[in-house]
């Protein structure tokens, strides 16, 4: 049973709106939330974390927002521009794993 | 500074063959782990290691090995192939635990594995 789910397989907006991909996970043990980014034939990287005791982190373009309550995160890009265009995963950290969920491909048109 | 490094990128098995991924890094990290991607699936957690001589299971461990002698290098191990390990395997290390953001998890840039 996957603890960490993103509903979502694609997303399209268009350059300059607001892009948001959401994950919703089921273990409360999980302490800190991240986002990565991949590109094709390239490995995943870090773009934004959230610890457990907080509801929001911003960093630039991006936002992560965290409901523990609705066990529920989102990752907000504003504004949006084509080079955002990959997949994005969540991700959640328990003890000594890092558990992934399935990607979100968002594609930004121009 | 070359971060994780993954090879081969490319390999081509038949089933019941064996092969070992390879993975190093020079970054002095002690957690190491070994991730497979499948559309739809995301990334899963196949080994990690918390440092050397120190190994254990992820998700989906069956028909791999692992095994960490020195902090460098964390080869995985495909004892019999077989085609539902057909898939993109990604290595991964970090400094040390949790992965909280300001310590997080660095990738290589995959291995495209198929068995036929």
């Amino acid at each position: 049973d996957q603890q960490v789910k993103q509903n979502s397989p694609s997303l399209s907006v268009q350059e300059g709106r607001i892009s948001i991909l959401n994950c919703d996970y089921t273990n409360s043990m999980f302490d800190y939330f991240l986002w990565y980014k991949k590109y094709p034939a390239e490995g995943p990287t870090f773009l934004i974390s959230i610890s457990s005791i907080k509801d929001k982190n911003e960093d630039g373009r991006f936002t992560v927002f965290l409901n523990k309550s609705a066990k529920h995160l989102s990752l907000h890009i504003v504004p949006s521009q084509p080079g955002d265009s990959a997949v994005y995963f969540c991700a959640a950290n328990a003890g000594n794993m890092l558990t992934f969920g399935g990607g979100t491909r968002l594609m930004v048109k121009p | 500074n070359a971060g994780v490094t993954q090879t081969p990128k490319f390999q081509v098995l038949k089933t019941g063959q064996s092969m070992t991924l390879q993975c190093a890094q020079d970054m002095n990290h002690e957690y190491m782990s070994w991730y497979r991607q499948d559309p739809g699936m995301g990334l899963r957690l196949i080994h990690y290691s918390v440092g050397a001589g120190i190994t254990d299971q992820g998700e989906v461990p069956n028909g791999y090995n692992v095994s960490r002698s020195t902090t460098e290098d964390f080869p995985l191990r495909l004892l019999s192939a077989a085609p539902s390990q057909t898939s993109v395997y990604f290595c991964a290390s970090s400094l040390t635990l949790p992965f909280s953001g300001a310590n997080v998890l660095t990738f290589g840039a995959g291995s495209r594995l198929t068995v036929l």
